[in-house]
């Protein structure tokens, strides 16, 4: 079945640091990929997806490239800020059938001034 | 355009008592997913409906939980009866249609439940 490993939190930075959540997964076929994130309060919000090997994902200053040969989905971001801090899940859903979303475990990311 | 709706925000329970959750999707999306969302662990899927019908309701505890979606718009989840186990946040999500590797599911806040 479908899995996602995520890095294991709580990471916590200063300001401006350069950011990497790592995520692998395992999948049948040829999933699509994604970065949701969970401001405090708020539900979830799609952060960036992929939908094929290679594909960059980016938004806000995040990105994330699909790498199948290594089957990992990695967050980067070069220079946080504290609104950044939230919590952070890697996900894939399978492009056939339906189309759950299989979640990792979330990694909480706490941004110092 | 309005978000995904849910409510109540939160609920607080003792065990072996009922709850019911409701969800309005974004108008005009056919799907409609409730995720179960236990602390420190990724949201679980319970079950995805495609407008009034059910498309996989593998991982809902059936002998326990119920969910429906009448008329295809709105949905209920109810837990009857309740488990400490069941502590948990309740996530709904709608998306526009089934079948297409772009579509993005959009989620409300949640309902956070508390047994005792």
């Amino acid at each position: 079945g479908n899995s996602v490993t995520q890095m294991e939190g709580p990471v916590t930075l200063s300001e401006e640091a350069f950011l990497t959540i790592n995520c692998t997964y395992t999948a049948t076929g040829y999933p699509s990929l994604f970065w949701y994130v969970q401001y405090p309060g708020e539900g979830l919000q799609l952060l960036l997806k992929a939908t094929k090997a290679d594909d960059k994902g980016s938004n806000k200053g995040f990105e994330a490239t699909y790498r199948k040969e290594t089957t990992s989905f990695h967050l980067e971001k070069g220079s946080v800020q504290v609104s950044d801090s939230a919590v952070y899940f890697c996900a894939l859903r399978n492009n056939f059938g339906n189309e759950k979303l299989t979640f990792g475990t979330g990694t909480r990311l706490t941004i110092i001034p | 355009e309005a978000g995904v709706a849910q409510s109540p925000r939160y609920k607080i329970i003792e065990k072996r008592q009922s709850v019911a959750f409701w969800c309005n999707p974004i108008s005009g999306h056919a799907t409609l997913y409730w995720y179960q969302q236990i602390l420190g662990q990724g949201p679980k899927l319970l079950i995805q409906f495609q407008n009034n019908g059910v498309v996989d309701d593998s991982q809902l505890p059936k002998d326990r939980f119920s969910a429906e979606r009448l008329k295809g718009v709105d949905s209920t989840l109810k837990i009857q009866p309740a488990k400490l186990e069941d502590s948990a946040v309740y996530l709904c999500a709608s998306s526009p249609v089934s079948g297409s590797s772009y579509n993005e599911q959009f989620f409300g806040p949640g309902t956070r439940l508390t047994v005792l």
